[in-house]
């Protein structure tokens, strides 16, 4: 089974802190992603990877940044955490090729910022 | 305009019947697929159902299927013989797309929450 791996389930930082959120995923998948879900908005996406080295911006990247130095490893960095990014963040993982290709998600990480 | 609408933030049904979980999506791209993923309360996310735009014949899944309308663009989520263990939240997603790189990210609805009644 293809296993995506959040480094917390629960986290807790104070405003103006740097964050990371690491994500590993097992099944040499080339593409990651990073969500954020809030209640009554579903599921939005902050960033996305489809190679290593290689970002692009999803639908809400301001005050987020990313890294992928490594084929399996794909980090969410908040330069200067701030109430309006406590939030459950999902981390995500697929293959390439055809438009079928799901995504497996980790078991994601609340981050509570005071 | 969002690209995926659930217009049904909360459904209830009983114990064994049947329910449809509506999605609406909005694209212009020929080549597109459409996804369902269920949380429960612990908070993963479960692959349900996949269905093309390609795709003659509505996916099915067991006890879930696609009631696949691409005219209307629609593709309904239906569960038959509901259980207590079906009380989730409920996602309905796209991709636009098929040639790679960015094509490859899922934009997501809002989510209908099922609650199954005893």
């Amino acid at each position: 089974d293809v296993k995506v791996t959040q480094s917390s389930r629960y986290l807790v930082k104070r405003t103006g802190e740097k964050v990371f959120l690491e994500c590993v995923q097992d099944m040499d998948h080339e593409n990651m992603f990073w969500y954020r879900q809030d209640p009554g908005l579903g599921l939005r996406l902050i960033y996305f990877s489809y190679d290593v080295k290689m970002k692009e911006k999803g639908d809400i990247p301001e005050g987020y940044s990313v890294s992928r130095e490594k084929k399996e490893r794909f980090s969410l960095i908040l330069e200067s955490a701030s109430t309006n990014q406590t939030s459950m963040y999902l981390c995500a993982s697929s293959l390439s090729g055809v438009n079928r290709r799901k995504l497996f998600f980790g078991s994601g990480t609340q981050l509570s910022v005071l | 305009a969002q690209k995926i609408t659930q217009t049904q933030p909360g459904m209830f049904v009983q114990e064994k019947e049947a329910v449809t979980l509506d999605c609406t999506y909005d694209t212009s791209d020929p080549s597109y697929g459409l996804f369902w993923y269920k949380q429960p309360s612990s908070g993963e996310m479960i692959f349900l159902i996949y269905q093309g735009s390609y795709d003659q014949q509505n996916a099915t899944e067991g006890r879930y299927s696609l009631n696949f309308q691409k005219a209307r663009k629609s593709a309904n989520l239906v569960i038959s013989a509901s259980q207590l263990g079906d009380s989730a939240m409920y996602f309905c997603a796209m991709r636009e797309g098929n040639s790679g790189g960015s094509n490859y990210k899922l934009t997501f609805g809002k989510g209908t929450l099922l609650t199954v009644n005893p």
